[in-house]
């Protein structure tokens, strides 16, 4: 139990387009969300936390303008990546937490490379 | 807020037990210890967390000494699957959303066959 999932699971786009990465609790709902980035050799970097029906919380230094979360359901959180640019370039790694549960007990999706050219 | 401290790696034999110590020497006494593992390019996968009694569950099982300074994350029978970066986290602060786990560098585990 207590499956995420991510798609796309890698992505490549241009300097200056847009990408739309999805993150789904499969067998559970979860009212929170996170987004997290890896950059490589890198430990995660929390970017924002998603609450289902409300806007975002973001982290010190993530611009919410260009990094845009929806969390339109209780089973699913997307990230878009505006106006993408090569240093945007990273593993980008959603989180979940099931109703109920400690916080931090999170349930990580698989993860979406990005690779901007 | 609770930073730990870990070894940078570590290895086991496949099929012994892998012991993974982590100190916590500030952890304030409503902090709990939570245990996460990465296998190389995949998310994290929580494994187990503990406030002060020891826990098991069907990964591992997690010892907290009497004054909360330091725990061991036990792998009874480790397999070469197990091998991974292990983050020991007992610092979830410092957030705008008050919900980080602050993950760290970790310890590098190499199952050895």
């Amino acid at each position: 139990g207590a499956v995420v999932s991510q798609h796309p699971s890698w992505v490549i786009c241009k300097s200056g387009t847009s990408v739309k990465i999805e993150c789904r609790s499969l067998d559970f709902q979860a009212t929170t969300m996170f987004w997290y980035r890896q950059f490589p050799k890198q430990s995660l970097m929390l970017m924002a936390t998603s609450n289902e029906g409300s806007k975002a919380t973001y982290e010190q230094g993530v611009e919410k303008d260009k990094f845009l979360i929806n969390h339109a359901s209780l089973t699913l959180s997307t990230l878009t990546v505006t106006s993408a640019h090569p240093e945007d370039s990273s593993f980008y790694i959603c989180s979940a937490v099931p109703l109920g549960r400690d916080i931090y007990e999170q349930y990580f999706g698989p993860g979406t490379r990005l690779t901007v050219t | 807020d609770a930073k730990t401290t870990q070894p940078t790696s570590m290895d086991c034999a496949e099929g012994r037990a892998a012991n993974l110590p982590c100190n916590h020497s500030t952890i304030s006494g409503n902090e709990y210890v939570y245990w996460y593992r990465q296998i190389h390019s995949q998310g994290p996968q929580y494994i187990i967390h503990g406030l002060k009694n020891n826990e098991t569950n069907e990964m591992a099982s997690l010892i907290i000494t009497e004054d909360r300074k330091s725990s061991t994350l036990i792998l009874p029978h480790a397999t070469l699957r197990d091998t991974a970066v292990y983050y020991c986290i007992a610092d979830t602060s410092n957030s705008n959303s008050g919900y980080a786990l602050n993950f760290g560098k970790g310890t590098s585990l190499l199952v050895t066959p």
